[in-house]
């Protein structure tokens, strides 16, 4: 069964600075996907990345994708209030359920 | 269409009891999936529909949890003898194909007294 770690659990930080945050699988990766998850509400998906070594950016967001496709990276430039929340990293096989990490729950205090 | 559609919102029951939850779907989109997510934790699946079909159940769906798509369009999500472990929030969503974007909604909370 696939696990994915995502570190840290909990970060608080003030608006306008920078963070990361990390996801790593057990195993390989078929298809990464990162979703942002605001209180009360369902997750909503960021974006999909399903090359090795891939970068995609979102605005402030910057996606990075391990060469080994085991791993990525989540970094927000210039934190803001609406950055709050659970991002949370998924693998998502072409044909098989979803699976989710526990998240990282972000606070970007104003 | 508005996007995909749960209901109730919020559902208060007494351990024991039996609960029902709805799901309505993006009109067309031939995957629907339900996952449960408890506070602090990312979501957790436990089963999901190609078109009617119930092509997976996780071996976190006990026998007290049944979950039908009846014709393929909106599903239904019945929990029997409702235990306080079953508080949660549950989630569903649904995709027009098998690898296309899933679409969540916002969720039925459940809170078992």
């Amino acid at each position: 069964t696939q696990l994915l770690e995502q570190s840290p659990q909990f970060l608080s930080i003030q608006e306008g600075e920078n963070l990361t945050v990390y996801c790593n699988s057990s195993s390989v990766f078929s298809s990464l996907q990162w979703y942002r998850q605001e209180p009360g509400e369902g997750p909503v998906l960021l974006v999909t990345v399903v090359t090795g070594g891939e970068v995609k950016k979102l605005k402030r967001l910057t996606f990075q994708f391990g060469d080994a496709r085991k791993d990525s990276s989540l970094h927000i430039t210039a934190a803001q209030p609406g950055d709050t929340g659970l991002y949370l990293c998924a693998d998502r096989p072409r044909d098989d359920k979803i699976i989710f990490g526990k998240g990282t729950r972000l606070h970007i205090l104003p | 269409d508005t996007g995909v559609s749960q209901n109730p919102r919020h559902k208060i029951t007494k351990r024991g009891q039996n609960v029902t939850f709805r799901c309505d779907p993006i009109s067309e989109h031939n995957r629907l999936y339900w996952y449960r997510q408890t506070l602090g934790q990312g979501p957790e699946f436990l089963t999901y529909f190609q078109n009617e079909a119930q092509l997976e159940k996780s071996r976190l769906l006990s026998d007290r949890f049944s979950a039908e798509r009846p014709k393929g369009s909106f599903s239904t999500l019945e929990i029997q003898r409702t235990e306080q472990g079953d508080s949660a929030m549950y989630l569903c969503a649904s995709s027009l194909t098998r690898d296309t974007e899933a679409f969540f909604g916002q969720g039925t909370r459940l809170t078992v007294v």
